[in-house]
């Protein structure tokens, strides 16, 4: 397996725009996380899936924030509208259900937004 | 999930054995303890976990103490490309479903030529 695979590697757009980030978990994996990394926060949870469930999305930051997993193979975080302070690595991470599980990362989306 | 305590950097030098400790005083019984690294740029990487007993694989060694209170990851032999940021999580051993990873701040491990 390819391992997570996260679309695009790099997004520079400007404020106010729509920016939506890609994510295809592993093959058979039941468990999709959203994670974001800045400098001042470290790496937060923003929201996962069970199931193509959503589970908890305590850790959207705002109602600009949505995620979606239509399928068991792709899900989508979309920020609208984008803004300056939104800039951060955001990883999409998969694993089996169940809490003796490992998760294993995508190599993230560095989203700049100016 | 319980709070883990680990210092914020670490040097070793390349080809000795480097040792991360953790602090969880607070961890309950069942709670596992996860390791992580994340290289420069790169999403983290599992490394390890366990519950009470002492766990070895391919990466590294986890040495948890008795009382569960705090534990080791020990890198054998460590090399550059193990410089990192090493993270010790405790995860709540919950039902069926997974649940996602509450990261801190982790520790700088840089490994010396």
């Amino acid at each position: 397996d390819a391992g997570v695979i996260q679309s695009p590697r790099h997004e520079v757009t400007e404020m106010g725009q729509e920016v939506t980030l890609r994510c295809k978990p592993i093959s058979g994996h039941n468990s999709l996380f959203w994670y974001r990394q800045t400098m001042m926060r470290g790496l937060e949870l923003l929201i996962y899936f069970n199931n193509n469930v959503p589970i908890d999305d305590s850790g959207m930051p705002e109602d600009r924030f949505s995620a979606k997993m239509p399928n068991a193979s792709f899900s989508t975080l979309k920020i609208q509208p984008s803004e300056p302070r939104d800039s951060a690595v955001y990883f999409c991470a998969s694993s089996f259900q169940g809490p003796n599980t490992e998760a294993f990362f995508g190599q993230g989306t560095r989203l700049t937004v100016v | 999930d319980a709070k883990t305590t680990q210092p914020t950097s670490m040097d070793c030098a390349e080809g000795r054995a480097a040792n991360l400790p953790c602090n969880h005083s607070t961890i309950s019984g069942n709670e596992y303890v996860y390791w992580y690294r994340q290289i420069h740029s790169q999403g983290p990487q599992y490394i390890i976990h366990g519950l009470k007993n002492n766990e070895t694989n391919e990466m590294a060694s986890l040495i948890i103490t008795e009382d569960r209170k705090s534990s080791t990851l020990i890198l054998p032999h460590a090399t550059l490309r193990d410089t990192a940021v090493y993270y010790c999580i405790v995860r709540v051993a919950t039902g069926g479903g997974a649940d996602g990873l509450t990261f801190g701040k982790g520790t700088h491990l840089i490994i010396q030529p």
